[in-house]
């Protein structure tokens, strides 16, 4: 199983790009990298996916280097309601999610 | 609108009492599963369902069982309630493919006293 490992915390501001690392150097090659994002307590939401190829979509970009150790979650500019706890997951086995303890990302004004 | 839902979303209980969490989805997932989150800990799962009368343990099952008679519910039940159980419950769900989105519930908050 893919152990994925964050920082625990970092700050980023207002309207500035939001860069949010994250290795997976462990990842077998049919793994795909997930992110999530729960804010307060409320359940996780999903934010992207990917395997090998980069993706974007209307809320974020997902770079994944080429030797699929690490990838970086972006969140092009980032506004006070992106303040949440960011979780990079990969799936494994017959299809779950593991979930490490995730990033708690600040947005400063 | 298709959606997840658990009930309730707040229960308070006494150790060695059973309590049963309920967990409804109506996109017609194959997967469902539930995770306790703890401060320090994330999200850990605790079982989980690939389809009708299929249930298996996750990493954290002692102490917890679901059973799953139809698509859109899986109920989580604690036989004996411990305090080591207060935990935020989440249940999720998705499809079933390797690329499928999971979808969670909005949590349910259990104290055990």
């Amino acid at each position: 199983d893919a152990k994925t490992t964050q920082p625990p915390s970092m700050d980023c501001a207002e309207g500035r790009a939001a860069n949010l690392p994250c290795n997976h150097s462990t990842i077998s090659g049919n793994e795909y990298v997930y992110w999530y994002r729960q804010i307060h307590s409320q359940g996780p939401q999903y934010i992207i996916h990917g395997l090998k190829n980069n993706e974007t979509n209307e809320m974020a970009s997902l770079i994944i280097t080429e030797d699929r150790k690490s990838s970086t979650l972006i969140l092009p500019h980032a506004t006070l309601r992106d303040t949440a706890v960011y979780y990079c997951s990969t799936l494994y086995g017959n299809n779950r999610l593991a979930f490490g303890k995730g990033n708690q990302v600040v947005v400063i004004p | 609108d298709a959606e997840i839902t658990q009930s309730p979303r707040h229960k308070i209980t006494e150790t060695g009492r059973q309590v049963t969490l309920a967990c409804h989805q109506t996109w017609n997932h194959n997967n469902m599963f539930w995770y306790r989150q703890d401060l320090g800990h994330g999200l850990r799962l605790i079982h989980y369902s690939y389809g009708v009368h299929d249930t298996n343990k996750g990493e954290v099952s002692d102490g917890y069982s679901v059973s799953r008679s139809n698509t859109e519910d899986l109920p989580l039940t604690l036989e004996s309630a411990a305090s080591s159980q207060t935990s935020v419950y989440f249940c999720a769900s998705r499809p079933g493919g390797r690329t499928d989105t999971q979808y969670f519930g909005p949590g349910t908050r259990l104290t055990v006293l």
